[in-house]
């Protein structure tokens, strides 16, 4: 079974510019959660999505959004980058988002540099 | 990380034991995770607990416990390869993780 891919794996733009992240699960996962990851700050949460439907959210500006697609693949969406955007960016799959009950596969994540 | 405190970097030596804390507020508790995350990998599991106790796979045992708001990787016999950050992380009511900033650890000869 193939794991999760992310696509692009790197991207560099500017500020004030706006960046869409492609996030595949594994087949069969219908939950995807998305995360960015800073060396100061560790991995935060950003938000979950499962059945097309956004079902957690972490605590980020709205410029952050994103979706989920019928097929469970997901994209997130950031708005008017700034510098401090710059980061990793993972997205987790799961069957169905419960972790009291299974684990989360990460994909090799993209790693966004805003200039 | 919010609330989840774990030291910042950890040094051993090649076949020796370590032990990695990680302290947690219990405020909606569920279970606790950890991850090992090689430098410009994914994460990866390693282990989730729930109950109070030691649960051992391989070198890698992980202990919890919930009134204390304590939890601690235990690596045996360890390898270079080991050498990784370890990430804990809490799952708390309405399905949310939380990770702490992760423990950075070099395995020495």
């Amino acid at each position: 079974k193939a794991g999760v891919t992310q696509t692009p794996r790197y991207l560099i733009k500017t500020r004030g510019q706006q960046v869409t992240l492609s996030c595949s699960p594994i087949s069969g996962h219908r939950s995807v959660s998305w995360y960015q990851q800073t060396p100061g700050q560790g991995l935060q949460f950003l938000f979950e999505y499962f059945s097309e439907t956004q079902r957690n959210k972490g605590n980020f500006p709205g410029r952050f959004s994103g979706r989920q697609f019928s097929n469970s693949r997901s994209e997130m969406n950031v708005s008017t980058l700034e510098l401090g955007d710059s980061a990793l960016y993972l997205c987790a799959s799961s069957v169905s988002g419960t972790p009291s009950q299974e684990t989360q596969y990460f994909g090799p994540g993209t790693r966004l540099l805003v200039l | 990380g919010q609330n989840i405190d774990q030291p910042t970097e950890m040094t051993a030596t090649e076949g020796a034991i370590v032990q990695i804390n990680c302290t947690y507020q219990t405020s909606g508790f569920n279970g606790l995770f950890w991850y090992q995350q090689h430098a410009g990998e994914a994460p990866t599991f390693l282990s989730y607990n729930v109950l109070d106790g030691l649960e051992e796979k391989g070198r890698f045992s992980s202990f919890l416990s919930r009134s204390k708001g304590y939890s601690y990787l235990l690596l045996k016999e360890l390898q270079m390869k080991d050498s990784a950050s370890y990430l804990c992380a809490v799952n708390r009511k309405a399905q949310k993780v939380t990770f702490g900033t992760g423990t950075k650890l070099q395995v020495i000869p």
